[in-house]
This record gives C-alpha cells, structure tokens and sequence, in this order.
C-alpha cells in the first residue's frame, strides 16, 4: 500500500516569497493533515480535513497560511508571504474513518531566508 | 493551560537495558494516547495506542502503560538495541469538536550504545 506522498522533499526560499507544499494521503483515507514541525519541537496541528471540509483550523495562521482540499483526495498548502519563522517541516498526514492511526509523510522541509 | 510533556533531554542507555520515556499531560482527559517513533529528516511512525481503560498494552518488545489519575503514560523498550535510537512523540486526543485530533508532545531523543 503506497504510504502519503510529499512534494517538494526540500525548499529554500526569500522572506515574503511565497511557496506550496503538496500531498497525496492513502488512497480512500478521509481525514488529511497538515503539521508543522519546528527544530526540536513535536508536531502542531494547522489544518484538519474530512473528505474536502475543514474541521479545525484553529492553529493556522490564516494572513499568511491557506490550504484546500478539492476533490476530497490531494492537498496543498500554502504560504505567502513567507517569514523566518515559518522555517519547519511540514507534515502531511492521513486517516482513515477510525482517526485513531495517522500516517505521516516524510515531511517537506522549508527553509526562509 | 494544557500541556503534554516528555523529557526534553536525550535519554542515554546501554544496548540490552530496558529504556523508559514519560509523558505527562495537564488539562486534558484523553479516551486514548499513542506513541510514535521518528528517526532524523522522516515523518513519525505509529507504534502503539492506548485507550483510558487500558492499564498496559504491549507489543513485541515494547510496553505502554497509562494511569489517568496520575496522568501520565510511560513506553517501555526491553532489549534495547542500537537500531531503536529515536525521537519517541506521544500523542494524545483532547476528545474535542467531535472529531478525532491528535496533539503532539515535544519527543524525547533515546540513544541505544553498543
């Protein structure tokens, strides 16, 4: 079973650039996740989907950070502008109706300078 | 405010010793909580849940434990070996919204020497 797909693996970019993070969760899995990972820290919830709605998008920083869900399958995630701070690993994840396993992807890593 | 912790430092032991990690939790009643292991520059990996009813649950040579009254939950890695050098995350639902959310600890780095 193919595991949740991440693209770009790596990205370097400009202050108030902006960029997108794109995944592919398991196939048939209704509940997708995006995380963001800071340096030594563990992974905070942005945004929350099942199917193509938003369930909890209390942590995202929503002046800077979007993210949509269509078709109820992909993802993308976005920021603009970027800022230093959004240097981190962004983790997509998926589950299926149970929510009680979540499997990650292994993480697009951004770096803001 | 709710928080979960596990200690920040790295855990040292000798390879065939029993590792173990907390972690405590404030302000939360969880129905379950769940480890995951992540190695450097991956995405974590599910190893175990444990539902609030549960005292242990064991899986090879791991073991969770979970005490809601003391609210804390403890993993267990008997026979320790160099390849279970690791971050180790737990997780826990808040039981919030009517949907299932996972919220992350910090992690504790396990180093396993030969």
């Amino acid at each position: 079973e193919a595991g949740v797909a991440q693209s770009p693996r790596y990205k370097i970019i400009e202050k108030r650039q902006s960029v997108a993070f794109w995944c592919n969760p398991i196939s048939g899995h209704a509940t997708l996740y995006w995380y963001q990972q800071i340096l030594g820290q563990g992974p905070k919830l942005l945004i929350q989907f099942q199917n193509n709605g938003v369930v909890d998008d209390s942590q995202l920083p929503k002046d800077r950070f979007s993210a949509e869900r269509l078709k109820g399958v992909d993802s993308t995630l976005k920021i603009q502008p970027a800022k230093l701070e959004d240097s981190a690993v962004y983790l997509c994840a998926s589950s299926d109706n149970s929510g009680n396993t979540i499997y990650f992807g292994e993480g697009s890593w951004l770096t803001v300078v | 405010s709710q928080k979960i912790e596990q200690n920040s430092e790295a855990l040292n032991i000798q390879e065939g010793k029993t590792a173990t990690l907390t972690c405590n939790y404030t302000n939360y009643s969880p129905a379950y909580l769940q480890w995951y292991r992540q190695d450097p520059g991956r995405g974590p990996v599910f190893l175990l849940l444990i539902r609030e009813n549960e005292k242990e649950k064991r899986k090879e040579r791991l073991k969770v434990t979970f005490d809601t009254t003391l609210k804390q939950s403890l993993f267990h890695i008997t026979a320790s070996q160099p390849a279970d050098s690791a971050t180790y995350l737990c997780a826990l639902d808040p039981f919030s919204g009517g949907y299932n959310k996972l919220i992350f600890g910090a992690g504790t780095r396990l180093a396993v020497h030969p």
